[in-house]
Parts: structure tokens; sequence; C-alpha cells
């Protein structure tokens, strides 16, 4: 499975839009993209899932580069409640899921 | 509520002690995986089922011994732990394994093996 790469933490001011890079230069071609989230003591949540094309659901865009080398994950109004840990995994399948350390994102008033 | 209760929530527990961790969800799913996250670690996959059978097995000890007897539940038995084994025990569900779905994770139970 592809490996991803994400900054350690990135901050965000409340309401504007949250932007999380993550880069997967490795991505095979049916590999997915996903995201989950995760806040401090919880059960991680899942956000969005993409293969080529922009995604967008209620909680998120996702948006994935032609080359599929990269993807950026958009909370057009961030909360206080979005301060979380947020994953990017590339795989296959549910069974494939590989959480790596992710990107903790700090939402401030 | 993701649909998803694990009990208990929390558990301290001796290393020769028995004990077993319980999931159960409430979404008609298929499939049903086990996750360990260590302080400071990434969650580590350790089992999945799919319709039942054991389909993963990502070499976990044998002290960690899992049973799903039917789609709703899943139990995580332990016996004769370390203290190494402490952290959070998460357990997750999707419509069926193998695919491009989402999973729905329980809130964990917090193990703390003395």
């Amino acid at each position: 499975d592809a490996k991803t790469t994400q900054p350690t933490s990135m901050d965000c001011a409340e309401g504007r839009a949250a932007n999380l890079p993550c880069n997967h230069s490795t991505i095979s071609g049916n590999e997915y993209v996903y995201w989950y989230r995760q806040i401090h003591s919880q059960g991680p949540q899942y956000i969005i899932h993409g293969l080529k094309n922009n995604e967008t659901n209620e909680m998120a865009s996702l948006i994935i580069t032609e080359d599929r080398k990269s993807s950026t994950l958009i909370l057009p109004h961030a909360t206080l409640r979005d301060t979380a840990v947020y994953y990017c995994i590339a795989a296959y399948n549910t069974d494939k899921l590989i959480f790596g350390t992710g990107t903790r994102l700090q939402v401030f008033p | 509520e993701t649909g998803v209760t694990q009990t208990p929530r929390h558990l301290v527990m001796g290393m020769t002690n028995k004990k077993s961790l319980k999931c159960e969800q409430h979404l008609g799913h298929n499939a049903m995986y086990w996750y360990k996250q260590s302080a400071k670690k990434p969650l580590e996959l350790m089992f999945v089922y799919n319709f039942k059978e054991q389909t993963e097995n990502n070499s976990v000890p044998s002290r960690f011994s899992p049973e799903c007897p039917n789609s709703s539940h899943l139990f995580l038995h332990l016996h004769t732990l370390q203290p190494e084994d402490s952290a959070l025990y998460l357990c997750a569900s999707s419509q069926e394994s193998g695919r491009d779905n989402e999973q729905f994770f329980g809130p964990g139970t917090r193990l703390t093996v003395l």
C-alpha cells in the first residue's frame, strides 16, 4: 500500500477554511484516498474518500491532483470542534487502512 | 454515536487475569475490525472479520483471541497480557470488507495491564 506524507501539525482560525495536504506519490491506480479524523481519546471518524475525481460531502471536500500524487482535504468553515488529528490513507479497500501519524489540526478562536 | 458500542470503556487487569472486550454494532454491517492504539503510536489493525469469518490476522500474539459469533458482535479475549499491551482498543465495522466503504469506529476500551 502506498505511503502517505502529511505535515505534523497545522493551525487554522475559526471560521476560515482548513486545507490539509497529503502526498501519496507512490499511489497505484486502484488505491483510494481516505480521510479520517480522531478527536482526542475518541475512535476515528470517517470524513471522505475518493479515487480520481474530487469529492464533496457535508463534512468536507477532497481535491485530488490529476496525477493522483497528492490531495487536499478542505474543511470549508473550521470550528473549534474540528480540532483533531487528521489521517490521510491510500488503500485499495477497507481491509488495508494503515493509519500513520496524521496532521494535528488546531482550530483557534 | 456511531452505532458501534464497546464495553467496558475502561479496564485494569493483572498479567495473570483473563478478560474480554465486547463490541456490538447496530448498523447491519457484515465486517468488523479490531485495532490497537498504543500511546503516541498510530492505530494498528489486529483482526478483520467478514461475514463472521476471520480474513485478516495481522501477526497478533496468541494472548489476544478474537471471536465473532455473529455479524453484530465481536469479542477480544485477553489472557496473560503484558504491560506493553496497555493501549486503547478500538472496534470498527463496515458494510463489507474488501470494498471501498467507510469504517465506523466505536469509542474504544482503554486497557491498562499492571
